[in-house]
């Protein structure tokens, strides 16, 4: 079967950095996804890795490791606009389209 | 329009009603998907609709529940005789095609009374 995890809630201080972590079991290997849900709101696309390795995009980077089934958003110079959920996602098995997500992580960034 | 549409935002009905809920994806996408999302919770894969291939309806949850899409453009999620179990919000997204990112629309709640 397919599985992701993610931690439910993290907090963090504004201009601090913080990383979000994923594990995911897949059949097969498809690339990951990243996406950001504030309250109320439809997800926005953050950021796809498909291979190994750390993917900047400026303030946010995700990092892949496939043999590891893990994955990381590191999010640096936190600003409070960044609290959000921060959701996980792998297409499923056989279904290059069909994503399956995460419960996502909330994150509370505080003053 | 430039993004996902989706209507009603919201809609409430009484346990038992139909509902029939609309997704205009962006203009060019050929792959249109259909998730729900409860409160709280992550969200949940319910159907997939390619260019004109047969729609991937292995995520919907009952009988109950049905979908449409004329060619490459609008899709309508239709929910027969509704339970308070249907109460969520019903996200829409388009994407261009094969592991491309899917862009979503701001959703449908749904509240089953």
């Amino acid at each position: 079967g397919q599985n992701i995890d993610q931690p439910t809630e993290m907090t963090a201080t504004e201009g601090a950095i913080v990383q979000i972590n994923c594990t995911y079991q897949t059949s097969g290997f498809n690339g990951l996804f990243w996406y950001q849900q504030h309250a109320g709101e439809a997800p926005t696309f953050l950021s796809y890795n498909v291979l190994d390795g750390l993917e900047e995009k400026g303030r946010f980077s995700s990092f892949l490791s496939r043999s590891k089934g893990y994955s990381y958003l590191l999010l640096k110079e936190l600003q409070m606009k960044d609290s959000a959920s921060y959701l996980c996602a792998v297409p499923l098995s056989g279904g290059y389209n069909k994503l399956i997500f995460g419960a996502g992580t909330r994150l509370a960034v505080h003053p | 329009g430039a993004g996902v549409s989706q209507s009603p935002s919201n809609k409430v009905t009484e346990k038992g009603k139909d509902v029939e809920l609309r997704c205009d994806p962006i203009s060019g996408h050929t792959a249109l998907y259909w998730y729900r999302q409860r409160l709280g919770q992550g969200l949940e894969f319910l159907i997939y609709f390619q260019g004109n291939s047969a729609p991937d309806k292995s995520g919907l949850p009952s009988d109950r529940f049905s979908a449409e899409r004329t060619g490459e453009s609008v899709s309508t999620l239709t929910i027969q005789r509704t339970q308070q179990e249907d109460s969520a919000v019903y996200l829409c997204a388009s994407s261009l095609g094969k592991n491309q990112p899917q862009h979503f629309g701001d959703g449908t709640r749904l509240s089953i009374l």
